[in-house]
């Protein structure tokens, strides 16, 4: 059963740093591109960034370009998202998501997601 | 705004048909597969449609997708009270800005 559990969420001030991580299970890990996808809350969901299997490959999105970094270490079937300089607007619940394969962005299993809360 | 356009919402009676649009341009859907998800009400979204019109293991065939052009479907027949949700469709975007886009949702009532 593929399970991903993400952690590293909660309270952080204004100019403040987190590091998520998602906990990857039941499948080949390093076979597939990984996505970080967030939901602010009552709105709608917002792509964040992706990585592919050999971290060959990353993208974000424009508007998180320069103050988040995605990784990963195949090793230990795990998934990061370094984010600095938080904003206000930053706050979302960050889900960890497996793409259909590595050669895709569409996320077919995601985990429950960690609420991350920028405020002072 | 989202550069995918998605109706705000939608409702149909139970047993009913609905359908939910998606626009976008040729720099996104126009060239790019699109899925849709599903998310209901405090929980993580799922994915229901993928490569513009097919189904994970699992997802029932009340559930079919389609692409014409720029623009996108979802439909749902056979509606339940259970399929009372949020949709998302997603693609990827080829331009300047490449990236994954997900419409701003559409909140679908089984009346």
């Amino acid at each position: 059963e593929v399970q991903l559990v993400e952690s590293g969420g909660g309270l952080v001030k204004p100019g403040g740093s987190l590091r998520l991580s998602c906990a990857a299970s039941g499948f080949s890990f390093s076979s597939y591109t990984m996505n970080w996808v967030r939901q602010a809350p009552g709105k709608g969901l917002q792509w964040v960034s992706s990585i592919d299997s050999t971290s060959s490959y990353m993208y974000y999105a424009d508007s998180l370009r320069g103050r988040v970094t995605i990784s990963r270490d195949n090793a230990k079937t795990s998934l990061y998202l370094q984010m600095n300089s938080l904003r206000a607007e930053d706050t979302a619940v960050y889900y960890c998501a497996r793409a259909l394969h590595d050669s895709s962005v569409t996320s077919d299993y995601w985990g429950q997601g960690t609420l991350v809360t920028v405020s002072s | 705004q989202s550069v995918l356009t998605q109706p705000p919402s939608v409702s149909a009676a139970p047993g009913q048909k609905v359908t939910i649009s998606c626009s976008g341009s040729s720099s996104n859907i126009g060239n790019n597969y699109v899925s849709w998800y599903q998310q209901l009400p405090g929980t993580a979204p799922k994915l229901l449609i993928y490569d513009n019109n097919k189904r994970p293991s699992g997802i029932p065939d009340r559930f079919s997708g389609s692409k014409s052009g720029t623009s996108a479907t979802l439909g749902i027949t056979g509606l339940q009270t259970g399929d009372e949700a949020d949709y998302y469709c997603g693609t990827w975007d080829s331009s300047l800005s490449a990236g994954v886009l997900f419409g701003g949702g559409t909140k679908l009532t089984v009346l």
